[in-house]
């Protein structure tokens, strides 16, 4: 089944410890991505990558990393988590964004720094 | 900044009523408009989509309604269903090959 896996699904941490997400697509997509969703905000791109060792910030970068070793994976790091980090996290993938804009997306992680 | 300006935030509309979202953008380069349908606990997922040559797009209870001199395009449900219910997020892809998102509209269809 195609589909974005990510993990955990429910995270509860505290400030400073560093934590990771990962996610993975089985589709051999190009473009991977990482969303925030927070209530009235929408969703804001955190980081994407075009293909593998290309990684570019998005709208709101601060406070993360993300890496792309291989394609199909592209992990979130929080290297020192704030409350301010508390929110939902999709990871999203595409073929490649220059042919179709269509994202596939992962359920979510919910993570709430304490 | 680049943004789309999606209204209203939520939405309630009897069974069988039609739900209307709107969305309103402010660069004309963006050439993609895609509607993504967001179900609780879960991603969001890809509805329907439009480019500005067309100036509607229909599948099944749902329209793309696209005025390209307004810069507005907007999202119909007819016969609205208790399924439908869901947040659905209106986005347009720009010239750097990203999505510009919603704030998104929550949409609750009564019974």
């Amino acid at each position: 089944e195609a589909q974005v896996t990510q993990n955990p699904r429910y995270l509860i941490t505290v400030t400073g410890k560093k934590l990771t997400v990962t996610c993975s697509q089985n589709m051999n997509h190009e473009y991977m991505s990482w969303y925030r969703q927070d209530p009235g905000l929408g969703l804001r791109q955190i980081y994407y990558s075009m293909n593998v060792e290309v990684t570019d910030k998005g709208d709101v970068p601060e406070g993360y990393k993300v890496s792309r070793k291989e394609k199909r994976n592209f992990p979130l790091i929080l290297e020192s988590p704030s409350p301010n980090q508390t929110s939902l996290y999709f990871c999203a993938s595409s073929y490649s964004q220059q042919i179709t804009g269509e994202l596939f997306f992962g359920e979510g992680s919910r993570l709430t720094v304490l | 900044q680049q943004q789309v300006k999606q209204s209203p935030q939520s939405l309630i509309v009897q069974k069988g009523g039609i739900s209307i979202i709107n969305c309103a953008y402010e660069n004309t380069a963006f050439d993609y408009f895609p509607w993504y349908q967001q179900f609780p606990g879960k991603g969001p997922a890809l509805l329907i989509a439009i480019r500005p040559d067309v100036s509607e797009k229909k599948e099944g209870r749902f329209t793309i309604s696209f005025n390209k001199s307004a810069k507005q395009f907007s999202l119909h449900i007819m016969d609205s269903q208790p399924g439908d219910s869901a947040t659905y997020f209106c986005a347009a892809f720009d010239s750097n090959y990203q999505l510009i998102w919603g704030a998104g509209t929550k949409l609750i269809i009564k019974p």
